[in-house]
């Protein structure tokens, strides 16, 4: 079955740690977002990637690093320099950014301990 | 810019009755339009999406939802309600950028 999987689905962080959120697609979609979500304010663009080697800041990326090595790969890192990381992160796919139906994981929940 | 704004953070129905639930939008050019569904816990699933073909979009488990060009809206609706339906819907508008801005949600109670 294609879809989009993360992992894992709930982690902990500790002071001062980075800590890497995964999502892989089988879809063959071009295009990988990740959103943070808190309760009651919707959902918040971080990273969003349109191709392999290319990732574009979104509304909040202060705090968090991306890469895109593999199209079907688009794993998010939570660094030390983000200092509220408790939320629900959800990773996208589409097939392109200009289309942009977006389909998404099941979502990573994180807590800082 | 793009924006959506979802009137009622909470909509309460009974079992059978319509739901609907509201939605509208800003954007510069003519927008693409979705309605996502989210279970506790879970991601987010598309249920219906405007695309500038009919403006009249037919979704899953039954829902539907009209664009409005003129009154900027994409109501979402259900003629009868069932337990299942209970979750929180949100709106999103996709616009010049291409990039989805969400609405803040609204949790979908259903009573017995």
């Amino acid at each position: 079955d294609g879809g989009i999987t993360q992992s894992p689905k709930y982690l902990f962080r500790k002071e001062g740690q980075n800590v890497t959120l995964s999502c892989e697609q089988n879809l063959n979609h071009d295009a990988m977002y990740w959103y943070r979500q808190d309760p009651g304010q919707g959902l918040r663009l971080i990273y969003y990637s349109q191709i392999v080697n290319d990732f574009q800041k979104g509304d909040i990326a202060e705090g968090y690093s991306v890469s895109r090595e593999k199209k079907e790969s688009f794993p998010l890192t939570v660094t030390s320099a983000q200092k509220n990381p408790t939320a629900f992160y959800l990773c996208a796919s589409s097939i392109d950014h200009y289309k942009n139906i977006q389909y998404f994981g099941a979502g990573t929940r994180l807590s800082v301990l | 810019a793009q924006s959506v704004t979802q009137l009622g953070s909470h909509v309460s129905v009974s079992e059978g009755a319509l739901v609907l639930l509201r939605c509208n939008y800003s954007s510069s050019v003519p927008p693409y339009l979705f309605w996502y569904v989210q279970y506790p816990n879970q991601g987010l699933q598309l249920l219906l999406k405007y695309t500038s073909a009919a403006t009249l979009v037919k979704g899953i488990n039954g829902f539907e939802a009209e664009f409005k060009k003129s009154e900027t809206s994409f109501h979402l609706t259900k003629p009868s309600a069932h337990m299942s339906d209970a979750a929180e819907y949100f709106c999103a508008v996709s616009g010049s950028a291409r990039q989805l801005t969400f609405g803040s949600g609204t949790q979908l109670t259903v009573l017995p």
